[in-house]
């Protein structure tokens, strides 16, 4: 596709159920982040990818939290047991490469409300 | 830990002039990268502009520059001819070059250019 997508782009879901979050990055690039947007804040890092493999997931803010990517491509963001404080925009983004010269493209984000 | 702070919440400039947008950061690395990122209502972010650390001279995309400070640890940006377009939050951020894959960002900083 021409930009990175994510879906849903909304969920609702109940206190105590699982969800599961989908990024589709830009295709050829290798780098894919994750990050948590509250209300009216900045953006909160959770993880990023270079390939398949996590270098950093010192965002993660509990092990109800879990990321995965597969073929270098679609990753998923699970959030188990949901909480009220989990209620947030996800936000996906990707680049060539984890490098501060490749310019990070953001997907539109996943709203997610936890009732 | 790197720190980022945007201390202007909101602010407001009349189409056609000019506005400064205020960043400062905390950091004891030497080589880092600092954005300037642009959300607007439709809440895609995009990149606005970038800075690498090492060089002096300030970056600039078209109406779009910035004020480097690295002795401050200053990173200001200036928006030349304000358009109603550039109505956004504006989001400050920071890169070390030891983990390119976890960036930093302030709390941002909602622009209203009125008509």
């Amino acid at each position: 596709g021409a930009g990175v997508s994510q879906s849903p782009s909304n969920k609702v879901t109940e206190k105590g159920k699982d969800v599961e979050l989908r990024c589709d990055p830009i295709s050829g690039h290798t780098a894919l982040y994750w990050y948590r947007q509250r209300l009216g804040q900045g953006l909160e890092f959770l993880i990023y990818f270079q390939g398949n493999s996590a270098p950093d997931k010192s965002g993660l803010p509990s092990d109800r939290f879990s990321a995965e990517r597969t073929g270098e491509s679609v990753s998923t963001l699970t959030i188990q047991r949901t909480q009220q404080e989990d209620s947030a925009v996800y936000l996906c983004a990707s680049s060539l490469a984890a490098s501060g010269t490749d310019t990070q493209y953001f997907g539109p984000g996943t709203r997610l409300t936890v009732l | 830990a790197q720190t980022v702070t945007q201390s202007q919440p909101e602010m407001s400039v009349q189409e056609a002039e000019t506005v400064t947008l205020s960043c400062t950061y905390d950091t004891s690395e030497s080589n880092y990268y600092l954005f300037w990122y642009k959300q607007p209502p439709s809440r895609q972010m995009i990149l606005v502009i970038r800075q690498e650390a090492y060089k002096q001279q300030n970056a600039t995309e078209n109406r779009f520059s910035v004020n480097f400070q690295k002795a401050a640890k200053s990173f200001s940006l200036k928006i030349s001819d304000s358009q109603l377009g550039d109505t956004a939050m504006y989001f400050c951020a920071f890169l070390k070059n030891t983990n390119a894959g976890k960036s930093t960002f302030g709390d941002g900083t909602t622009l209203t250019v009125k008509p």
